[in-house]
């Protein structure tokens, strides 16, 4: 069964470090997006990403957080000056158009931990 | 406001009890879905069920069943016969319009069955 994949599995950084999360979308799925999910909190929505452009991020999305997708493949998300409160679970999910429409396949996530 | 709304934070059941989830979501719009999903001790986001806002008829899947009721607002989870691999977090989401964007989660309810 086709999944997203996600690396690494566990990122550990020091504060004001830049960060760069990667996703492996679904193949032929064309809309990608970021949650975070704060331990023992609910998953918040990040940024949706569609043909090569944002569109629609949250508050949680500011200045510090970019995202792309350099080779059409890989989907990443750059944290550029990390804080502590980026302490989080990041979850990439991919969705497609056809059969499950409107479902959201997420990946196994990126355990982030700034220290 | 809060789109969704879980209010059952942990639940514990004994091994084959009926247990069931509850989920109460807010939106103004007529096209709208509802989802469930599973998040295991592992951590990954695991799809259990989508549902339109145009298909209220119930759902049964094995020991999973769904109960969508728009009078209410209401898309409750029931599993019947528990098991203790069922022990996990659920959370269910909403996406709004009939392009379906973000996904707005609920807090999550953490079920512990008990063997």
């Amino acid at each position: 069964e086709p999944e997203v994949t996600q690396t690494p599995s566990h990122q550990v950084t020091q504060m004001g470090q830049e960060v760069i999360l990667r996703c492996v979308p679904i193949s032929n799925h064309l809309y990608f997006y970021w949650y975070r999910q704060i331990l023992g909190q609910k998953v918040e929505f990040l940024v949706s990403f569609y043909n090569n452009e944002i569109s629609e991020k949250s508050e949680i999305f500011d200045d510090q957080f970019s995202v792309e997708r350099p080779d059409g493949s890989n989907f990443t998300l750059k944290i550029r000056s990390t804080k502590l409160e980026d302490s989080a679970m990041y979850f990439c999910a991919t969705r497609g158009l056809a059969g499950g429409f409107n479902i959201q396949y997420f990946g196994a996530g990126t355990r982030l931990s700034v220290l | 406001a809060q789109k969704v709304t879980q209010a059952q934070t942990e639940i514990s059941v004994v091994e084959k009890e009926d247990v069931t989830l509850d989920c109460v979501y807010e939106t103004r719009d007529t096209t709208y879905y509802l989802f469930w999903y599973k998040q295991p001790p592992s951590g990954e986001l695991v799809f259990l069920i989508r549902r339109n806002s145009f298909d209220e008829q119930n759902e049964i899947s094995g020991r999973y069943s769904w109960n969508f009721q728009k009078s209410t607002s209401s898309f409750n989870f029931t599993i019947t016969a528990s098991q203790v691999v069922d022990s996990a977090v659920y959370f269910c989401a909403l996406s709004e319009g009939s392009t379906g964007n973000q996904f707005y989660f609920g807090t999550g309810t953490s079920l512990t069955v008990i063997p």
